[in-house]
């Protein structure tokens, strides 16, 4: 069976920093691309950013760049995202997925909270 | 980025009849592969998002066959023969053909 456990959400204020981390299981997490995707309270899905196998590739989406990392450790089975200068506007639940085109599996979500 | 448009945003079905929600994207999702990246999505309230279809019309495993999906180029639809009490939630689509990916704004499905 595959899981996704995120951890590390909290209630930060603006400006500051968090790492949010996935463990992974049942599967090779070594031969898969990796995403975060987040969801605002009471809004839609937004895509974050996603990391290849070998982490050789990665990208985000224009709101976080500059201020959000991902990276993974295979060994570990883990992703990561290591999000700075947070915003206000960065509230929501952070998803960990597996498979990027067409995310087939979910984690229960991370709350991350921004305020003052 | 690609928009993509849903509608309706919002769907009230009577239980036993049929359902369908329609996905345009402002540009082609045809990938360089010859695939289109058009997912769909359910999210049950209080769950994370369940994949039901991936590149337009693969049913995944555990997804009950009244759920279909269908389309090409920039127009797709996803179509439930019957709706049952369990298809209460929000669906979205998404395309994974052009980053940054994007999801529709979702159509929230309740029972009439």
């Amino acid at each position: 069976e595959v899981r996704l456990v995120e951890s590390g959400g909290g209630l930060v204020q603006p400006g500051g920093s968090l790492r949010l981390s996935c463990a992974a299981s049942g599967f090779t997490f070594s031969d898969e691309w990796m995403a975060w995707v987040r969801q605002a309270p009471g809004k839609g899905l937004e895509w974050v950013a996603y990391i290849k196998q070998d982490e050789s590739a990665q990208n985000y989406v224009d709101s976080v760049r500059g201020r959000f990392s991902i990276s993974r450790d295979n060994g570990k089975n883990s992703l990561y995202l290591q999000m700075n200068s947070l915003r206000v506007e960065d509230t929501a639940v952070y998803y960990c997925v597996r498979d990027v085109r067409g995310p087939r599996d979910w984690g229960q979500g991370t709350m991350v909270t921004v305020s003052s | 980025d690609v928009v993509m448009t849903q509608s309706p945003l919002s769907l009230p079905v009577t239980l036993g009849q049929p359902a369908s929600i329609s996905c345009r994207s402002s540009q082609s999702l045809v990938y360089s592969d010859g695939n289109s990246y058009l997912n769909w999505f359910q999210q049950r309230p209080g769950q994370s998002p369940r994949r039901l279809v991936y590149r337009v019309s693969n049913r995944d495993s555990g997804v009950p066959d009244r759920f279909s999906g269908s389309g090409s180029g920039t127009d797709f639809t996803l179509k439930i023969s019957r709706v049952e009490a369990e298809d209460v939630g929000v669906y979205y689509c998404m395309q994974g053909t052009h980053w940054p990916y994007t999801f529709g704004q979702g159509t929230k499905l309740d029972i009439k």
